[in-house]
């Protein structure tokens, strides 16, 4: 067990709704990561947040969105979903902003939640 | 170009034989390197990495994987496979310009009786 806990592990909506992921980090992490994984694209960084704030943003579209609490949750924001949005979102956290270069700080991923798009 | 390539998206291997999964990376990527396990319907786990010192990393269950500065190459390898290192096995490393994890496109270890 990571210590980083996604919820709901299943998600199956319709075209051109909105769903919300969440992500609950390890204890004392402040640094929240979002990553898509599909099978054309593979493993891709989405966003990453540092206690609260927008620290950087890969390969996310504008129908997404997300957020990091005060209470260092964080929520992924799908919108307008389409077929293609259909894959694994993975969370991850550590304890600082940047990942992998302090031998402490490195990413621990959730169990993901898989989101089908029908 | 790819900064963390794999070069076999598929390795199948019998039981008890060696295998070894390759990974290079390109001049964007710091020198920071993992390796991640994922198994069936579950999510990522860290096997092991390289921050620095030795450039020859063990993990807890026998794999290891050595880091090659000349060949920019971090090969994960284990001498005596089991059924149940049956699994995708993805490397990454992060990028010296961005500052996060990028990921290789995955290698699936199929490990046959």
């Amino acid at each position: 067990d990571s210590g980083v806990t996604q919820t709901p592990k299943h998600l199956i909506t319709a075209t051109g709704q909105r769903v919300t992921l969440r992500c609950s980090p390890r204890s004392g992490d402040l640094s929240v990561y979002w990553y898509q994984q599909s099978l054309d694209q593979g493993l891709q960084f989405l966003i990453q947040y540092y206690n609260g704030e927008e620290r950087a943003k890969g390969n996310i579209l504008e129908r997404f969105s997300a957020q990091q609490f005060p209470d260092l949750h964080s929520e992924l924001n799908l919108s307008s979903l389409e077929l293609g949005d259909s894959a694994l979102y993975f969370c991850a956290s550590s304890p600082s902003e940047v990942a992998g270069v302090l031998a402490k700080n490195i990413q621990y991923f959730g169990a993901g939640t898989r989101l089908s798009v029908l | 170009a790819q900064s963390v390539t794999q070069l076999d998206s598929q390795v199948p291997v019998f039981e008890e034989a060696p295998v070894e999964l390759r990974c290079n990376y390109s001049s964007s990527v710091s020198v920071y390197l993992f390796w991640y396990v994922q198994y069936p319907n579950q999510g990522l786990q860290l096997l092991l990495k390289y921050l620095s010192g030795s450039t020859l990393v063990e993990s807890i269950n026998g794999f290891e994987a050595e880091l090659n500065k000349s060949q920019t190459s971090f090969h994960l390898r284990k001498p005596s496979v089991h059924i149940s290192d049956t699994a995708e096995y993805f490397c990454a490393g992060i990028l010296a310009s961005a500052r996060q994890l990028t990921f290789g496109s995955g290698t699936q270890l199929t490990v046959l009786p």
